[in-house]
């Protein structure tokens, strides 16, 4: 079964950077699928965020794409997130995920339990 | 405002049989885009209920059905359950934004 565990800080201060890491286990990153970073603010909807394959293609979403960082580490097995001078509009639950390309479209069918990074002075 | 357009709330008895749509447009579901469907219980993450328009996963009951017709997908809840209780989101393959978008979510109650 696949796992997927996000970490990082809880807090990060307005203007920073937030940096989170997905370790992923029960599967191997080099094997192939594409690899993804979704969010939820408090209280609303799901937002892509950015998708990146193993051999590092990336994709962005085009609201987010000029603070956004996707990279992959596979000798680690993980991925990451960096997000640059963030706001208190960037509070929500950062959720690393697997998604699937094929036949049957494109969707995640893995999840992590998700992150919750506040943006506060 | 989300590029896929739920409503935000529906409710039903147990026992019942409830639909949530999912309303896009020709830069998604009309340009053929497959619609998947996910369940977040409160506090969880969400979950794959529906793939490529009306597939179950693997433990996902038949209660839970797709369908996609146009610019448009359904999902339907029948015999509800106390446990089905969630929200729910669509989401699809935008060629215009080239990204994965979703719906607002759906909250489900059951009276």
């Amino acid at each position: 079964q696949v796992h997927l565990q996000e970490s990082g800080p809880g807090l990060v201060k307005p203007s920073e950077t937030l940096s989170l890491t997905c370790a992923v286990s029960g599967y191997s990153i080099s094997s192939g699928y594409y690899w993804a970073w979704i969010r939820q603010p408090p209280g609303k909807g799901l937002e892509w965020i950015a998708t990146i394959y193993h051999g590092g293609t990336t994709y962005y979403n085009p609201s987010l794409k000029s603070r956004v960082t996707i990279s992959v580490d596979t000798s680690n097995n993980r991925f990451s997130l960096k997000l640059n001078s963030v706001t208190a509009a960037d509070t929500a639950v950062y959720y690393c995920a697997r998604r699937y390309t094929g036949y049957e479209g494109l969707y995640f069918d893995f999840w992590g339990q998700g992150a919750l990074v506040t943006v506060s002075a | 405002q989300s590029v896929l357009t739920q409503p935000p709330s529906v409710s039903g008895a147990p026992g019942q049989r409830v639909t949530i749509s999912c309303t896009g447009s020709s830069s998604n579901i009309g340009a053929g885009s497959d619609v998947h469907w996910y369940q977040q219980l409160p506090g969880t993450a969400p979950k794959l209920l529906i793939y490529g328009n009306f597939n179950r996963p693997s433990g996902v009951p038949d209660r839970f059905s797709g369908s996609k017709s146009g610019t448009s997908a359904s999902l339907a809840i029948s015999g509800l359950q106390a446990e089905d209780e969630a929200d729910y989101y669509c989401q699809a393959y935008d060629t215009t934004l080239t990204g994965s978008v979703f719906g607002g979510g759906t909250k489900l109650t059951v009276l």
